[in-house]
């Protein structure tokens, strides 16, 4: 079955980096995409970006652009997320989820559990 | 870029039918894919393509999607169904993952 298993939590101060991780299992990991999502506390979903695991391209959201950086190991079937100068509003569940990257307007149809990244002084 | 518009809450009665909109600009245009969040739960796929249903997902989770409207409808609602909802369309000008704010269906 499919499953994608993310890293524990985090505890980061302001300015510092993080680098979330998420392998998967159950499928070709080449053969699909992984896309980050992130929740801040009491809010609803926004998307992070994507990359595609076939090979490597990636399309940041733009408020993003400049501090996130998403990778994959194919070797290991892992994608990560790293995000860097990070603010007190990068507080948040991070999760990864897995789309068809071969086609446009797919769903993300499987979802890690969520990490959760506070940034705190 | 895109943006889509949920009501923030939607209540309704056990057994009843609620009702869910997602609005954008022309959204007929484009797939639309529901899901649902439990507190302290990952996000759960529940209709994808406008009206199809991932296998495990009851027959009562239903959708359509015309014009400005995207609409997921839960038929003879039950306790479980309590939840948030997202709807989430991809745009295609930017290719970039676009989700509603997300609605709290709240069962009386």
């Amino acid at each position: 079955q499919v499953q994608l298993v993310q890293s524990g939590a985090e505890v980061k101060k302001p300015g510092a980096s993080v680098k979330v991780s998420c392998k998967a299992s159950g499928y070709t990991f080449t053969s699909y995409g992984i896309s980050w999502v992130r929740q801040a506390p009491g809010q609803g979903l926004e998307w992070m970006g994507w990359i595609s695991a076939y090979n490597g391209n990636t399309n940041y959201a733009q408020k993003l652009q400049g501090r996130v950086t998403m990778t994959t190991d194919t070797s290991t079937s892992t994608a990560y997320m790293e995000l860097r100068s990070l603010r007190s509003d990068d507080t948040a569940v991070y999760y990864c989820a897995r789309w068809d990257s071969s086609s446009s307007g797919t769903p993300f149809d499987y979802w890690g559990q969520g990490t959760l990244v506070t940034v705190s002084s | 870029s895109y943006v889509l518009t949920q009501p923030p809450s939607v209540s309704v009665a056990p057994g009843k039918t609620a009702r869910i909109t997602c609005g954008g600009n022309n959204i007929g245009s484009k797939s639309v894919h529901w899901y649902q969040q439990k507190p302290g739960q990952a996000p759960v796929l529940v209709i994808y393509y406008d009206s199809d249903r991932p296998s495990g997902i009851p027959e009562r989770f239903s959708g359509s999607n015309s014009g400005n409207t995207a609409t997921l409808t839960i038929s003879r609602v039950e306790a479980g169904d309590e939840a948030d909802y997202y709807c989430q369309v991809w745009d295609s000008s930017s290719d970039s993952g676009v989700f509603g704010g997300g609605t709290k269906l709240t069962v009386l």
